[in-house]
Parts: structure tokens; sequence; C-alpha cells
């Protein structure tokens, strides 16, 4: 399973940034990849990047290439996205999953995080 | 790849099938998943390979398709079913979604 570490929600400024963690708990974290995918209000899901932690190899959506990074860390089974140059427009609930491949579906996703930028 | 899917709401009575449809502008083989997604919750993995039920997931749910054109139906709708229902396809590690339908009591 994957557990966010952040819960509820948070309010940024816009031009700031925003870091979302997940924490996976189940099976071999080295196994797996995390993804990260995002929900506008009244919008659909919208794929960011995805990692293979073990690996270190991300692959992001060209749309967010130049605002977002995304890490692991094996010893801690944790995996981060960071968003920069926030906008109102990435006001969103910001979600990560769980794949067993980097050509799977996501089979497990945390219950997500609301991210609100706002002055 | 774009995912295209219809319709953009589905209004169906409780215990009547609903067919849901996702198209692709590239073939995706049977690389397509469905996910459910109720309102506050995290979005559920349904189906992967196009046809395959994930675990846990009830048999009046079914996929089925290839290439361009996939299909979702669920049989004898019960109440925890409406929900959005979104295609993905993850054929490249480039993944997308459907803009989603929503299933709605009629």
């Amino acid at each position: 399973q994957v557990q966010q570490v952040q819960s509820g929600a948070e309010v940024k400024k816009p031009g700031s940034s925003v870091k979302v963690s997940c924490r996976a708990s189940g099976g071999n974290f080295s196994n797996y990849v995390i993804g990260w995918v995002r929900q506008a209000p009244g919008q659909g899901l919208e794929w960011m990047g995805t990692i293979i932690p073990i690996l270190g190899i991300v692959k992001t959506a060209q749309k967010f290439q130049d605002r977002v990074t995304i890490n692991a860390d094996t010893s801690t089974s944790t995996a981060d996205m960071e968003l920069n140059s926030l906008e109102s427009e990435d006001t969103a609930t910001y979600y990560c999953a769980r794949g067993p491949t980097a050509t799977a579906p996501f089979d497990y996703w945390g219950l997500g995080l609301l991210v609100t930028v706002s002055s | 790849i774009l995912m295209t899917q219809s319709p953009a709401t589905l209004s169906v009575s409780l215990g009547d099938r609903a067919t849901l449809s996702c198209k692709t502008s590239h073939s995706i083989t049977t690389n397509l998943a469905w996910y459910q997604h109720r309102p506050g919750q995290a979005p559920r993995l349904l189906m992967y390979a196009a046809s395959t039920r994930a675990t846990g997931i009830p048999a009046r749910f079914s996929g089925g398709g290839s290439g361009t054109e996939f299909t979702l139906t669920i049989n004898n709708l019960q109440s925890e079913d409406f929900a959005i229902y979104y295609c993905q396809q993850y054929n490249t590690w480039l993944y997308t979604f459907g803009q989603g339908t929503k299933v709605e009591i009629k």
C-alpha cells in the first residue's frame, strides 16, 4: 500500500513550491514504481510522472518537465514529488500511487493531498 | 496518446447495465486499465490488460477491446458503483488518462 505522509490540505502562494511525500508499506519498495497523478477541481486525472526507485529513473509528463522533481529513497521506502513555480492552475489534489512496473497500471493509491495555490 | 471517453455522463437505474467507451489515438494493444473514483476517495483499479479484473473486483465488472477501442461494462448496477470511471493507457511509460465518465443514478 501507499500512504501519503501529509494529510489534509496545504495552501501555497503563487511562485512557491510544494513537496508531496509518500511512504510505501507492504512488499519490497524496490520492486515497485511510484507515480504521481493530480486532479484539479472538476477535472479528470492527470499523470505527472513516475520513478523507478531502485534505478532512480524518472519519467515526467512533458507539461511538467521544467517544474517537477521526483525522488525516492529505498532505505526509507519513501518517494516525493516537488512542484515549483506554482500557479493557481496547480490547485489540485495530488496523489501518489504504486505500480508493479513502469508499464503497468497503478494498483494502490494514496488518499491524496489537496494543494491550494492562492495569494 | 490521446484518450477519449464517452459518454461524459451516463444516467443509469439501479440494477441496470452501464457500458462505457474509451478510444485511443494510437493502438495500445491491450495495455489499458480502468479505475473507479468516488468523491473523497483514492482511485481504485478495476481492470487491467483491458479485460482482467483487479483483485477483489466483483464479476459484474467486465472489460473488453483491443487496439484503439475499449469498453467497460457494469452489470446489475449497485449503489456503490455510482462514481467516475477513468481509462488509462500504459502502453508507453508516458501514461495518459481519459477525461472520465460519470455514472449517475437515473
